[in-house]
């Protein structure tokens, strides 16, 4: 069954750090995948997405995300972390079916020491 | 830029109630969908839509809860007798095409007294 799996449920870093939050998958195929980001009380935003190409992408809000097929990661990243950027952060892979459903993970709070 | 609207952004209900939650996709998209978010947890699949039916559901989905596409704009989701399990984030979401990426909107809380 596809799966996604954030292994940090919490992450602190100090604001200039750099950032990197961790996604595995498990899909047969190659897979679609995707970054939102969960601002308190809002909606989801969509950060950046892998669909085919470049395994490195580029996002929003200056963050980046790079595919590696052979350890079904697609691990966020961002140089400087920002004050603003606190939020919970999910990956999420597109399902093989025909809705192409988004099956998310657990996510990954971000908090940001000043 | 155009995005998915979702009414109310809170809704309290007492357990047992009918609710109605409303969203309104973005005009050019042709697949439709619901997600709830339990708090705490992660965001879960509830229904998709597409062609004036439902696509799939998840073992979630059962017969308290309905989808509607009434007027070509608006999206419903309905739950007939509220739980207090039914307490949670529900987020509309919409896209183009099979492939393309889903845009979600703001979310309707729900709470269940």
């Amino acid at each position: 069954a596809q799966s996604v799996t954030q292994p940090d449920i919490h992450i602190t870093v100090s604001e200039g750090a750099s950032l990197e939050l961790r996604c595995n998958y498990s899909y047969g195929a190659t897979p679609y995948l995707f970054w939102y980001v969960q601002s308190p009380g809002q909606g989801l935003q969509l950060l950046l997405k892998y669909f085919s190409g470049d395994t490195l992408v580029q996002g929003i809000k200056g963050f980046e995300a790079e595919f590696k097929r052979s350890q079904s990661s697609f691990n966020l990243r961002k140089p400087s972390v920002h004050w603003s950027d606190a939020a919970e952060y999910f990956c999420a892979v597109a399902s093989s079916s025909n809705t192409g459903k988004l099956i998310f993970g657990q996510g990954t709070t971000l908090q940001v020491k000043p | 830029e155009p995005e998915v609207t979702q009414t109310p952004s809170h809704q309290v209900t007492q357990m047992g109630q009918e609710v109605i939650l409303r969203c309104v996709p973005i005009s050019n998209h042709l697949y439709f969908y619901w997600y709830r978010q339990i708090l705490g947890q992660k965001v879960e699949f509830l229904v998709s839509f597409y062609n004036n039916e439902i696509s799939e559901k998840s073992e979630i989905f059962d017969d308290q809860f309905s989808v509607e596409r009434p007027d070509g704009s608006n999206f419903t989701l309905k739950i007939r007798s509220t739980k207090l399990e039914d307490s949670a984030m529900y987020f509309c979401a919409s896209k183009r095409g099979r492939t393309d990426t889903q845009y979600f909107g703001p979310g309707t809380r729900l709470t269940v007294l």
